[in-house]
């Protein structure tokens, strides 16, 4: 089992339509991050969270972490088809110094 | 500035053999992690370096190395190739060590071994 669940792993909407991507574990972090990563290219950073409930907006994303930091949340409004990859949730548990993934929320926006 | 640096990007391998891989950080930075992406298991974390040391390491087998330089580049080396060792290898480098630092991704080292 992941140490953290992504969920859903694959979602496909038409342009315009609102989403959520959950991350969540049982344990807690010191901080989460979230990546976008496109075919062909690594992951890049679009967020990190670090205080629970923290909320964090970029553009149309909207990034919360949990209040007992152990689950986090991405909502995309009006999606476009330009967000269309994979989401990927990372974390580093509370006492250790390593990044750890989900196993990622595929993403497909239609046109 | 220029951002990681990986290569090749893409090497196809028999089994049995040994790949290098490259990667070099972005400048200044000092930390350099290794991760396998596979559809199965998503990205798993290999080995973090930092100044030229070991510092962090995941749950794979020894035939999985690597190896830090200087100049911060790094190299990751694995032995005895087995098909199950076909995936994207991702290299991370960061200002500091540790995973609560933001991290800038490669494009990536696509192994495909036969």
């Amino acid at each position: 089992t992941q140490l953290l669940e992504q969920s859903p792993q694959f979602l496909s909407i038409q342009e315009g339509e609102n989403l959520t991507v959950y991350c969540n574990s049982s344990s807690v972090f010191s901080s989460l991050q979230w990546y976008r990563q496109e075919p062909g290219e690594g992951p890049v950073l679009l967020v990190t969270v670090v205080t629970g409930g923290e909320v964090k907006k970029l553009k149309r994303l909207t990034f919360q972490f949990g209040d007992a930091r152990k689950d986090s949340s991405l909502h995309i409004t009006a999606a476009q088809p330009g967000d269309t990859g994979l989401y990927l949730c990372a974390g580093v548990r509370e006492y250790g110094n390593k990044l750890v993934f989900g196993a990622g929320t595929i993403l497909r926006v239609k046109s | 500035k220029a951002g990681v640096t990986q290569t090749p990007r893409y090497l196809i391998k028999t089994r049995g053999q040994q790949v290098t891989l490259s990667c070099s950080p972005i400048s200044g930075h000092r930390s350099v992690s290794w991760y396998q992406q596979t559809p199965g298991q998503g990205l798993q974390f290999l080995f973090e370096y930092f100044s030229e040391t070991q510092r962090n390491k995941g749950n794979f087998p020894g035939r999985f190395s690597g190896r830090q330089f200087s100049n911060s580049r790094s190299e990751m080396n694995v032995s005895t190739l087995e098909l199950g060792d076909s995936a994207l290898y991702l290299c991370a480098s960061s200002l500091r060590q540790g995973g609560n630092t933001e991290a800038f991704f490669g494009q990536g080292t696509r192994l495909t071994v036969v």
